[in-house]
């Protein structure tokens, strides 16, 4: 699976749009982008993942660029309980494996 | 969505004593559950890909004999540390995949996890 590089951490004012990139420039045709959350003391859960358009659901937005190479995250009304350990994650969708490698991801810390 | 309860959530032993953790997926069937395993501070490291009716694949640096992993039926995996030590003392992960209804888009649901202190 393609390498992931997120920053270590990020701030967010509540109520705002928190933005989390994501770079993936190794990304290959068949790999799509997942991202996963995880709050402090629980099981990671999903959020949202893609191939190449943008996709919304009632948690977030994922924007991919055009290239693929990189993605953001966008959480547009952030609250104090979506402060996590954002993890963005590159992966081959279905199949017979569907196990994950997490990185470091990205600690948002949503402020009041 | 899917669900996948761990039990039990937090358990102290001492050492050289053995744990058990069980991983059930409530409302889908799961031939195959992954257990993860997270020390403070740090990201969750893939140990195992537990499979129904066969034996589990563990990752390179992970002790089968010390981390036994039985995956009986389609809704429920364990995993067993045995001689627990202080250093196994951890936060283990266990996931699966949905698959409901033919889905296949590689989404895997995670158990809230059980924290492990070994005295």
């Amino acid at each position: 699976d393609a390498k992931t590089t997120q920053p270590p951490s990020m701030d967010c004012a509540e109520g705002r749009a928190a933005n989390l990139p994501c770079n993936h420039s190794t990304i290959s045709g068949n790999e799509y982008v997942y991202w996963y959350r995880q709050i402090h003391s629980q099981g990671p859960q999903y959020i949202i993942h893609g191939l190449k358009n943008n996709e919304t659901n009632e948690m977030a937005s994922l924007i991919i660029t055009e290239d693929r190479k990189s993605s953001t995250l966008i959480l547009p009304h952030a609250t104090l309980r979506d402060t996590a350990v954002y993890y963005c994650i590159v992966r081959v969708s279905g199949g017979s494996n569907y196990k994950l490698t997490f990185g470091k991801g990205t600690l948002l810390t949503v402020n009041p | 969505g899917a669900v996948v309860s761990q039990h039990p959530s937090w358990v102290i032993c001492k050492s050289g004593t053995s744990v058990k953790i069980e991983c059930r997926s409530l409302d889908f069937q799961a031939t195959t559950m992954f257990w993860y395993r997270q020390f403070p501070k740090q990201s969750l490291m893939l140990m195992a890909t537990s499979n129904e009716g066969s034996k589990a694949t563990y990752e390179q640096g992970v002790e089968k004999d010390k981390f036994l992993i039985n995956h009986a039926s389609l809704t429920l995996s364990t995993l067993t540390v045995t001689s627990a030590h202080p250093e196994d003392s951890s936060f283990y992960i266990c996931s699966a995949p949905s698959g409901a209804g033919g889905s296949n888009t590689g989404e895997l649901f995670f158990g809230e996890g059980s924290r492990l202190t070994v005295l």
